[in-house]
């Protein structure tokens, strides 16, 4: 059981927007920023978006973040079939002493 | 560029011990914070454990706390984790990743890490 909560999975079709949600709670997402990353099929994860909106250099602007109170999303805009992975949020835990993740959000390109 | 390589993994027997290191390269390993961070097979992402660019703070998950220690040389760019009295649940991919405002900003290829008699 994940402290942070994704939905297992997400669909859309090439050129389409999808969005992706993450809940926390006031000693996680409440306080802390939120980082998402992308997970392709049997590669390490990587940064896609860090300090709750920030995307590191290379990450295309069709991803973007937002949070708001204990939650957040992920937004892809023009779906694209490499878009295909799974996505995690994270923050820091200040009960906790640590980051927590969500369980993980598998998006399928249809 | 900035690079991680871990090793170190392979099988070991419930109740062993092993020994993970991290070797970065392409930055200035001693500015950075460092992290562990563990993907059991099939499963999502858990963090393991954090340490402070100078080693002088130190965080571990509940789940390894008192079985795992995090260190490092950064007189060799090195990054480590030793694990004794390893159970079946700590079966999984190891990522080391180097750590930025509270984000993993990048992140090693990993090694795996099986526990199984």
């Amino acid at each position: 059981q994940s402290v942070l909560t994704q939905p297992p999975s997400a669909s859309g079709t090439p050129g389409q927007r999808v969005t992706i949600s993450c809940s926390g709670s006031s000693s996680n997402i409440g306080t802390n920023t939120v980082n998402w990353y992308q997970q392709l099929p049997g590669t390490a994860p990587k940064l896609l978006i860090y300090s709750n909106n920030q995307r590191p250099s290379g990450v295309p602007d069709r991803f973007s973040g937002s949070k708001s109170g204990t939650s957040a999303s992920l937004a892809i805009s023009g779906l694209q079939s490499e878009d295909e992975a799974d996505f995690y949020c994270a923050a820091w835990d200040d009960s906790l002493n640590g980051w927590v993740f969500g369980g993980g959000t598998k998006l399928t390109v249809l | 560029q900035v690079q991680l390589v871990e090793s170190g993994g392979g099988l070991v027997k419930p109740g062993g011990s092993l020994r993970l290191s991290c070797a970065a390269s392409g930055f200035t390993f001693s500015d950075y914070y460092m992290s562990w961070i563990r993907q059991a097979p099939g499963k999502g992402l858990e963090w393991v454990s954090y340490i402070s660019s100078s080693g002088s703070t130190i965080y571990y998950a509940d789940s390894v706390k008192g079985r795992f220690t995090i260190s490092r040389d950064n007189a060799k760019n090195s990054l480590y984790l030793q694990m004794n009295s390893l159970r079946a649940e700590d079966t999984a991919v190891y990522y080391c990743a180097r750590t930025v405002t509270e984000s993993f900003h990048h992140w090693g290829q990993g090694t795996l890490v099986t526990v199984s008699s």
